[in-house]
Order: C-alpha cells, then structure tokens, then sequence
C-alpha cells in the first residue's frame, strides 16, 4: 500500500537560512511525488512534481526536490528562506492504477522567524 | 480567472441536517476529486469523477453523495450531518488518468465546514 511519511510536524527556520523538508514515501512500483503547499486559510498550490528523468526537480518560488529511489525520499529544498515561505507543506504520491489517487503525508508546518 | 472555485468557503450548521458544496472548474479537465482535511490537517481523498463517472469511492459514509451534472462541476451532498464531519472539503481536478498516467491535481480554496 502506499504511503507518505513527513517525519518533522513543525520546523522553525530564520528568515535567509536554508530549509530542507523531508519526506519518505512507501510504493511498489515507480511513484509520482508532489510537493504542494497551503498557505494559511488557503487551498493548496503544487509547488514540483517528479514524474520521470532527471532526479532533481525545480518548482515555484525557488524550490527544488530531489528523487533518490534508495532512500525512498524526496526531500523539498531551498536555499534560502523567505518570510512568505511560512505555510504548511505537504509530500504526495500518486498511485499509477489509472484512478489517480494521491496520498498525502501530514504535512509540515514551516515558521520563519526574522 | 479562478481554475477550481468552490462555494460557498465557509458553512456552519447543525447536526442533522442535509448540505451542498459546490465545485467548479474552468481548467477543460476530465477528472475532479473531493478530499477531505481532518484537524490535524491530514489529507484523504473521498471520491474522483471521471467524465461524470465514479471511478473512486474511498470508505466514506454513504450520507456523502458526489454528483456531478457535467464534467466541469462535481458537487458534494451531505445528509444527516453529523459532529465527525467538521472538516476542511477540498476539491481538485486533473486531466484523464485513465490513459495510466498520474497528472497534476489542482486544488480549490476548500470550504471549512463546521458542524454544531
């Protein structure tokens, strides 16, 4: 079955440090990973996907993530953090069975601090 | 322009009764989705509509109805309401995953639904 594990509920970063969000996954076959984010009171908007080819993706608002298959992790990067960036964070998987379903971890809430 | 709109983004009532959420997208999409977000912000898909077909049905409560009039709108029915239904109701869509690929969802604002 599939599964998403975002091991940090809440991390605090200073504003301009750098961030790394982890996430590991549990699929039997090649998965496809998002990164969405939910500002507060706000839907959720995709920030990256991995789909195939290169392991390092790059996504909105300077994010990246990178796919390492050995480790079944997909961690979402950036190098430096802005006010804004503070919202909850969220790694999905999509099971390819033809109904499309995601399955999501339980999100990480990020607060930056001046 | 709005790609996925839901109405209304807040609903409050009391046990018992029945209510709608609305949801529409201008995307040209063939598949929309209902999740529903716990308290503790946890995600769980409900249902998925494909072409105004049922082609998902997680283990919801059969007082949840999805219908979808046409492929643009898939409105969520909730009979009897109960106090365990107070949630966040997110709705997205996404091209035909039928062809075995999984597309990108896209997510509505999500309707905060308080039940008293």
């Amino acid at each position: 079955a599939q599964s998403v594990t975002q091991p940090d509920i809440h991390i605090t970063v200073s504003e301009g440090a750098s961030l790394e969000l982890r996430c590991n996954y549990s699929y039997g076959a090649t998965p496809y990973l998002f990164w969405y984010v939910q500002s507060p009171g706000q839907g959720l908007q995709l920030l990256l996907k991995y789909f195939s080819g290169d392991t390092l993706v790059q996504g909105i608002k300077g994010f990246e993530a990178e796919f390492k298959r050995s480790q079944s992790s997909f961690n979402l990067r950036k190098p430096s953090v802005h006010w804004s960036d503070a919202a909850e964070y969220f790694c999905a998987v999509g099971a390819k069975s033809g109904a499309n379903n995601l399955f999501f971890g339980t999100g990480t809430r990020l607060t930056v601090i001046p | 322009d709005t790609a996925v709109s839901q109405t209304p983004k807040y609903l409050v009532t009391q046990m018992g009764n029945d209510k709608s959420i609305k949801c529409e997208q201008n995307l040209g999409h063939d598949t929309m989705y209902w999740y529903k977000q716990d308290s503790k912000k946890f995600l769980k898909i409900m249902f998925s509509y494909n072409n105004k077909e049922l082609i998902i049905n997680e283990t919801v409560p059969n007082r949840f109805s999805p219908k979808s009039p046409d492929k643009a709108h898939l409105n969520l029915h909730i009979n009897s309401l109960e106090l365990g239904d107070s949630a966040v109701y997110f709705c997205a869509s996404s091209q035909d995953p039928t062809s075995g690929s999984t597309d990108t969802q896209y997510f509505g604002p999500g309707t905060r639904l308080t039940v008293l």
